[in-house]
């Protein structure tokens, strides 16, 4: 069964705060996905990653950027956190192109509260 | 752009009630389309696919079937149990760009009472 794994379940940050999110999988997923998932929102992409090293913007990247050293892992970083970065964010990954790359796996998310 | 609209929530049934939940989009071409689940306290996860029309996708009891001419991909159970209270999203698969990404509905939230 494919892995993917995110750091913590639960964080509570103060604004200002230099905030890293984990992710890991475990399956050789060459597509990584960060989302923020609120009520009535539903969930939005924030950043995505194709390959190592590369990083491409999703629909909602201010406050935000990623980091893609490994294949496994792709971080979430808030370079500043801010009250209104209160969400769940949750990690996914897909594996190559086409149709095989649809579908992704989504790990169990970090509620992150901002005070 | 892409978009995918489904039934505001909450949906509230009694055990063994049949379930419907409309999904409609707006897309170029012919996209995949996916129906994914998440349990209480969970992350999401893939309920079914289909991936051109006329397909049926089919898992756990539940069924879709991708409908071209309505831009419809509703989800149905004919007997749904307390165990699938849940928040059901509909998603299109988008290739606007050099890759794929999944367009989410905001989701439909199922409550389920024995």
């Amino acid at each position: 069964d494919v892995k993917v794994t995110q750091s913590s379940r639960y964080l509570v940050k103060r604004t200002g705060e230099k905030v890293f999110l984990e992710c890991v999988q475990d399956m050789d997923h060459e597509n990584m996905f960060w989302y923020r998932q609120d009520p009535g929102l539903g969930l939005r992409l924030i950043y995505f990653s194709y390959d190592v090293k590369m990083k491409e913007k999703g629909d909602i990247p201010e406050g935000y950027s990623v980091s893609r050293e490994k294949k496994e892992r792709f971080s979430l970083i808030l370079e500043s956190a801010s009250t209104n970065q209160t969400s769940m964010y949750l990690c996914a990954s897909s594996f190559g192109t086409g149709v095989m790359g649809e579908t992704q796996y989504f790990g169990p998310g970090t509620r992150l509260l901002v005070l | 752009g892409d978009s995918v609209t489904q039934m505001e929530g909450p949906v509230t049934l009694s055990e063994e009630a049949f379930l419907t939940i409309n999904c409609t989009y707006t897309a170029t071409g012919y996209p995949s389309l996916f129906w994914y689940v998440q349990y209480p306290g969970e992350g999401l996860q893939l309920l079914l696919k289909a991936t051109k029309a006329d397909d049926k996708g089919s898992n756990k009891g539940f069924e879709a079937t991708y409908r071209k001419e309505t831009t419809s991909f509703h989800l149905e159970k004919g007997s749904v149990q307390v165990s699938d209270s849940a928040v059901y999203f509909c998603a299109v698969m988008n290739y606007g760009g050099s890759q794929g990404n999944l367009i989410f509905g905001k989701g439909t939230k199922l409550s389920v009472k024995p």
